[in-house]
This record gives C-alpha cells, sequence and structure tokens, in this order.
C-alpha cells in the first residue's frame, strides 16, 4: 500500500531560485510526519518534523490535513542543499513504525 | 551523540549463501528497524522489532529473517542470497515515546 508519496525523481533548481519537493501521504489516523535528508556518503538524517513547526537550514514543512501533504520549502535554494531528500510517515498506532518515500534527488545548480 | 553502527560497509556474498548483516545500538531504544534502499523505490521496510525477541514483518519480509536477542543488536539474516538482493542496507533506531529514527551508515551488499 502506497502510504508516502513523492511525485518527483529528481528537482533542478538554480542557485539562488525557490525550491518545493512535494510529498502526499494517505493515513487514516493522526500522521506524524518528517522530512529525512541524505548528503552525498553521509547517512540518512532529520532534517525537520511537522510537529516542530521549526525552520531548520532554511527550509520548511506544513501539514496540510485536507489536502494529505506535507510539502518542503526553501525560498532560497544553495548549492550544499544538494541531496537525496525522503518524506517518511510515522505511524503511531502501529508500533510507530516508518515508513518512506520513493526520495526526491534535490540538484542545485551555480 | 547517537549512535547506531552496522557491521560491514560493503559486503560481497555468492548467490546461495547465508548473510548477516548486524546492526547495533547505543541509545537503549526500544524500536529497531531494517529497510533496503534502492534508486526510484526508496527506504522499504524488511523488519521491525519493538523489543527483544519481538518481531513484525514490514512490507517486504520474503527472503529475510531477523533476530533480537539484546535490546542493542538487530541482525538481518538472508537465509539463502539471491541476485535480487542486491542493495543498500540501512539500519535504524527509535525510541518509543520520542519517535525520531535513527540511521546507521548503511551496508551495500552485492550478491553474485
Amino acid at each position: 500500500a502506497q502510504r508516502v508519496t513523492q511525485p518527483e525523481k529528481l528537482l533542478s533548481v538554480f542557485k539562488g531560485a525557490p525550491v518545493e519537493l512535494k510529498c502526499n501521504y494517505s493515513y487514516s489516523g493522526s500522521p506524524e510526519l518528517f522530512w529525512y535528508v541524505q548528503y552525498s556518503r553521509q547517512r540518512l538524517q532529520l532534517l525537520l518534523r511537522h510537529i516542530s513547526r521549526e525552520s531548520i537550514k532554511g527550509f520548511t514543512a506544513d501539514l496540510n490535513k485536507g489536502e494529505t501533504s506535507f510539502h518542503l520549502k526553501k525560498p532560497f535554494a544553495q548549492e550544499e542543499d544538494s541531496a537525496m531528500y525522503y518524506c517518511a510517515l510515522n505511524r503511531r498506532h502501529d508500533f510507530n513504525k516508518f515508513y518512506f518515500g520513493s526520495g526526491t534527488k534535490l540538484n542545485v545548480k551555480p | 551523540d547517537v549512535k547506531v553502527t552496522q557491521s560491514s560497509r560493503y559486503l560481497v556474498k555468492r548467490t546461495g549463501e547465508k548473510v548477516f548483516l548486524e546492526c547495533v545500538q547505543d541509545m537503549d531504544h526500544e524500536n529497531m528497524f531494517w529497510y533496503r534502499q534502492d534508486p526510484g523505490l526508496g527506504l522499504r521496510l524488511i523488519y521491525f522489532s519493538y523489543d527483544v525477541k519481538m518481531k513484525e514483518k514490514g512490507d517486504i519480509p520474503e527472503g529475510y529473517s531477523v533476530s533480537r536477542e539484546k535490546k542493542e543488536r538487530f541482525s538481518l539474516i538472508l537465509e539463502s542470497a539471491s541476485t535480487n538482493q542486491t542493495s543498500m542496507y540501512l539500519c535504524a533506531s527509535s525510541q518509543q515515546e520520542r519517535t525520531e529514527a535513527f540511521f546507521g551508515q548503511g551496508t551495500r551488499l552485492t550478491v553474485v
């Protein structure tokens, strides 16, 4: 069952341009959503979670329950933002299992 | 500093071999996970454990088994390795209450 959908495999933008990485989820319970990032040759790490409602490295994400979306946004992309981004859903009523999307590779060009 | 350590970074095995992938965490986390990471498919959950000796199947458990004899260690076993199990394997752990997952560095397994 597809629980987390990331429609874009690759997103290329120029430095300074706005960026939006899309994520849609399906879950009948109360969702907990995350964005994870994997820089080249590094381990997967948490970028931000919807509960915190914070901005990390200039990125923000808002949970829209009506549209079941959790898109990641940044107004001005930097070259160091180039990485693989994964949206993740935590199913609190299913032993806190994490389910991930297929990932979006962000390429920020100089 | 939280730590999830996978025993091997790279592994090459022959078809039909029994393969063990080991993962250790030092954060006293209850939950541990095994995923495989493939281009275009993202991370797919293979198995999950929420306590010692407890396990749950994920989305793709076929051809795999797991063992959790101690809280800090979670092993993934490929009973008879096949070429379609060539992949990057990621281990993760999390607390029951705090739901952030912490990941290991990954094991790139090649089955020839």
